[in-house]
Parts: structure tokens; sequence; C-alpha cells
């Protein structure tokens, strides 16, 4: 069984640009988060969707991020227009259910913006 | 947003040494807690996730318990091997709608 596929693994590119990654989650769960790992703050949750809608998105940092899921097997964040401080990997995972079921993560997208 | 903390931020054990490390969460507001195993340059893997108090789960050398009274979860390794060398994240949810907030994790080193 195929886990979680993020695409593309690295990104690099000038500020500005706009920015896509994608993700498609492992057939059958529900539930798909995206995150954002830094050295500052971690693993922090941005979205999350169930059902293919998103359920809480407070964790999105501001209007230029935004996360569609038009499908149960892909999902896309973008960030329009780029900043430096944007560089991060972004990890997506899925889950069979909401929190009391284990998140399975791709192996992320590491963002560098230059 | 919870509030969870994670100790120590790092250990260095030697292999064959058995550890255990904390997470706290608030007591007051819990459904579920959950460990992640995650070595460098890899994704975070699923260990064990736990909504019971008093719940005790085991995988292989690795076992967790809860007390969701007291706010705390600890995990344990049983004769630490190199291999266990890796980031342990504990993460917790209010309710069953509520996003997930990860503590800061416990990064462990197995000397050979």
């Amino acid at each position: 069984d195929a886990g979680v596929i993020q695409s593309p693994r690295h990104e690099v590119t000038e500020m500005g640009q706009e920015v896509t990654l994608r993700c498609k989650p492992i057939s059958g769960h529900n539930s798909l988060f995206w995150y954002r790992q830094t050295m500052m703050r971690g693993l922090e949750l941005l979205i999350y969707f169930n059902n293919n809608v998103p359920i809480d998105d407070s964790g999105m940092p501001e209007d230029r991020f935004s996360a569609k899921m038009p499908n149960a097997s892909f999902s896309t964040l973008k960030i329009q227009p780029s900043e430096p401080r944007d560089s991060a990997v972004y990890f997506c995972a899925s889950s069979p259910g909401l929190n009391n079921q284990p998140q399975h993560f791709g192996d992320g997208t590491r963002l560098s913006i230059l | 947003i919870l509030n969870v903390e994670q100790s120590p931020q790092s250990l260095h054990v030697q292999e064959g040494d058995s550890t255990n490390f904390t997470c706290s969460f608030p007591s007051s507001n819990f459904y579920a807690l959950h460990w992640y195993r995650w070595e460098t340059a890899k994704s975070p893997e699923a260990l064990f996730v736990m909504t019971l108090n008093g719940d005790e789960k085991k995988k292989g050398r690795i076992s967790a318990t809860l007390n969701t009274k007291e706010g705390y979860s600890y995990l344990y390794i049983k004769g630490s091997q190199p291999e266990d060398s890796a980031t342990y994240l504990c993460a917790a949810a209010g309710n069953a709608g509520n996003m997930l907030t990860f503590g800061g994790g416990t990064r462990l080193m197995v000397k050979p």
C-alpha cells in the first residue's frame, strides 16, 4: 500500500513567486493535515480537512497561504506570493479518522525561497 | 491550541540503558494523546495513540502510559539501541474536532 505521497520533494524558487505543494493521501483515509516544520517553531499544524472539507485553518500563517482538497485523493497548499521566511519543510499527513487515529506522514517538501 | 510540553529536550544514553521521557498536557481538556518517532531526514512515524486514563501500550521495547487526571504520559524504551536514536514527539488534542498540538520533542541519542 502506497503511503502519503508529496511532490515536489524539493523546491527552490525566488521571492514573490507562487509555490504549489501537492499531496496524495492514503486511499480510504478521510482526514488530511498540512504541517510546517521550522527550527524556531518545530512542527506546526497549518490546516486540516475531514471528508475534503477544511475544518480548522487557524494555523495558516497569513492570507498568502491557501489550501484546497478538491477530492479525496488530492490536496494542494499554495503560497502566493512567497517570501524567504516561508522556507521550511512542509509535511502532509493523512489518517482514517480525526484525533483518535494515528497520522501517516509523507516524506515532506523542502521549500527554499531565495 | 493546547500547551503540550516534553522533557527532557535531549537525552544521551549508553546502549543497553533503559530510559523514559515525559509529555505533559492540560488535564482539564483532553481527548487523545499521540506519540511519534522522528528520525533525522525522515518523516514522523506513529508509535501510539491513547485516549483512556490508565492506557498502556507497547511496541517491542517501547511502551507508553497515560494519566489523563494529572495530565501526563510517559514513553519508556527498554535496553536502548543505537537505532532508537531519534526525536520522540508527543501531541495532544482537546476534543475530537480540535487541532493536534505537538510538543517540542525529546531528542534521544544512544551511544554504542
